[in-house]
């Protein structure tokens, strides 16, 4: 079965750091672009970046809002993908998703079931 | 940014109703779209990419259209599971960019 699962949320307080995995299973996650989308509470969807694969060199691309405080990478051998999270404000808490995709042409077509991550004091 | 604008953010249907929903673009994205459902507290479920593409398993009253700026996702006969949020996602330039939502509700 085609699968991604999240872990790794929780709360964590302003400033701090939580770094968020996703384990794949089922595809050739070598093969596939990753993605991570995040959903503030009763909000709509946000993407968050990209992780291409092999291919293009494993190349990351991130929204303005985590740029430089956020960091995704990948181990293909271990079919996981990870966002590290520094920096955290109460405005980056959401649901996260990884989802995957064959190119941007193909839209997200696998997604997990989401981690929530709380920013509070 | 690319903005894209979903209306309406709310529809009442009933059970066989057409459900027609429009994402403008702010630029031209080509076919580079996508449209997602999302019912409550699951992830979202692709229906479309490349703007008119059915995904794989997805039933054949959902269809979408258009290029350039201007898109359309419609549902004919309503049915019961349909009942739900549905969002376009942009892929031409990044950041990746998401519409606002439109709600599918019960009239």
């Amino acid at each position: 079965e085609v699968q991604l699962v999240e872990s790794g949320g929780g709360l964590v307080q302003p400033g701090g750091s939580l770094r968020l995995s996703c384990a794949a299973s089922g595809f050739t996650f070598s093969d596939h672009y990753m993605e991570w989308v995040r959903q503030a509470p009763g909000k709509g969807l946000e993407w968050v970046g990209r992780s291409k694969n092999k291919a293009q060199r494993y190349a990351t691309e991130y929204a303005a809002s985590v740029k430089g405080r956020f960091a995704i990478s990948r181990d293909d051998s271990k079919k996981t993908l990870s966002l590290q999270m520094n920096g955290l404000k109460s405005e980056d808490t959401a649901v996260y998703y990884c989802a995957r995709t064959r190119g941007s042409y193909y839209g997200f077509d696998i997604w997990g079931r989401g981690t929530l991550v709380t920013v509070s004091s | 940014d690319i903005q894209l604008t979903q209306s309406p953010s709310l529809v009442s249907a009933s059970v066989g109703d057409r459900v027609t929903i429009t994402c403008r673009a702010g630029q031209d994205i080509y076919t580079y779209l996508a449209w997602y459902q999302q019912k409550p507290g699951e992830a979202p479920n692709l229906l479309i990419y490349a703007a008119s593409t059915l995904q794989s398993g997805v039933p054949s009253r959902f269809s979408g259209s258009g290029s350039g700026t201007e898109f359309t996702l419609t549902i004919t006969s309503l049915q019961p599971e349909d009942f739900a949020a549905y969002y376009c996602q942009q892929l031409n330039t990044y950041p990746l960019t998401f519409g606002g939502g439109t709600k599918v509700e019960i009239k």
